[in-house]
């Protein structure tokens, strides 16, 4: 079957580095997004990967490698804000998003 | 306005009751999805229109109906359901099927007695 693995919480503090990681076994692969997702509010897409390396966007990066089948957001100078669910998923051969349950990233003071 | 937007927000029904989720965007967009979000499960999609026609049903119950009457416009009619399908029900719309990123509603959080 395919699947999708990110942790489930993570804690950083403010002014510091993460790197949430996510794993992935699907039929394919045709690109792996990364959503951000506050409390009570809608998934808002933070970045796409389809090609090896690291994409970065400000404050947020985002990296690839398809034959390790792995993929992580790192989120630096961390702010309060930045609390949220990190929502990993993966379009497969037939174009069909697969998605990890999501990673709640907490920061602390 | 802008974006995508559901109504209502929140919702509250017993099982013999009927009502339905709205969602509209206004990104002149021609694939709209809807999706159930359970706690700490992954995003379970259920139901996708493009161009107005349904190409898929996730093997959904016949408890919940779609509804499509034109690109901009989504409705899911809900009827008999179970205290298990209380869950945040989102919206989403995007370019073309399958392609580009989702743009996500705020969703309606369902509550079922």
């Amino acid at each position: 079957g395919q699947n999708i693995d990110q942790p489930t919480e993570m804690t950083a503090t403010e002014g510091a580095i993460v790197q949430i990681n996510c794993t992935y076994q699907t039929s394919g692969f045709n690109g792996l997004f990364w959503y951000q997702q506050h409390a009570g509010e809608a998934p808002t897409f933070l970045s796409y990967n389809v090609l090896d390396g690291l994409e970065e966007k400000g404050r947020f990066s985002s990296f690839l490698s398809r034959s390790k089948g792995y993929s992580y957001l790192l989120l630096k100078e961390l702010q309060m804000k930045d609390s949220a669910s990190y929502l990993c998923a993966v379009r497969d051969s037939n174009y069909q998003l697969i998605w990890g349950a999501g990673t709640k990233l907490i920061i602390k003071p | 306005e802008t974006g995508v937007t559901q109504t209502p927000r929140h919702l509250v029904m017993g099982m013999t009751n009927k009502k339905s989720l709205k969602c509209e965007q206004h990104l002149g967009h021609n694939a709209m999805y809807w999706y159930k979000q359970s706690a700490k499960k992954p995003l379970e999609l259920m139901f996708v229109y493009n161009f107005k026609e349904q190409t898929e049903n996730n093997s959904v119950p016949s408890r919940f109906s779609p509804e499509c009457p034109n690109s901009s416009h989504l409705f899911l009619h809900l009827h008999t359901l179970q205290p298990e399908d209380s869950a945040l029900y989102l919206c989403a719309s995007s370019q073309g099927q399958d392609t580009g990123e989702l743009f996500f509603g705020e969703g309606s959080r369902l509550t079922v007695l």
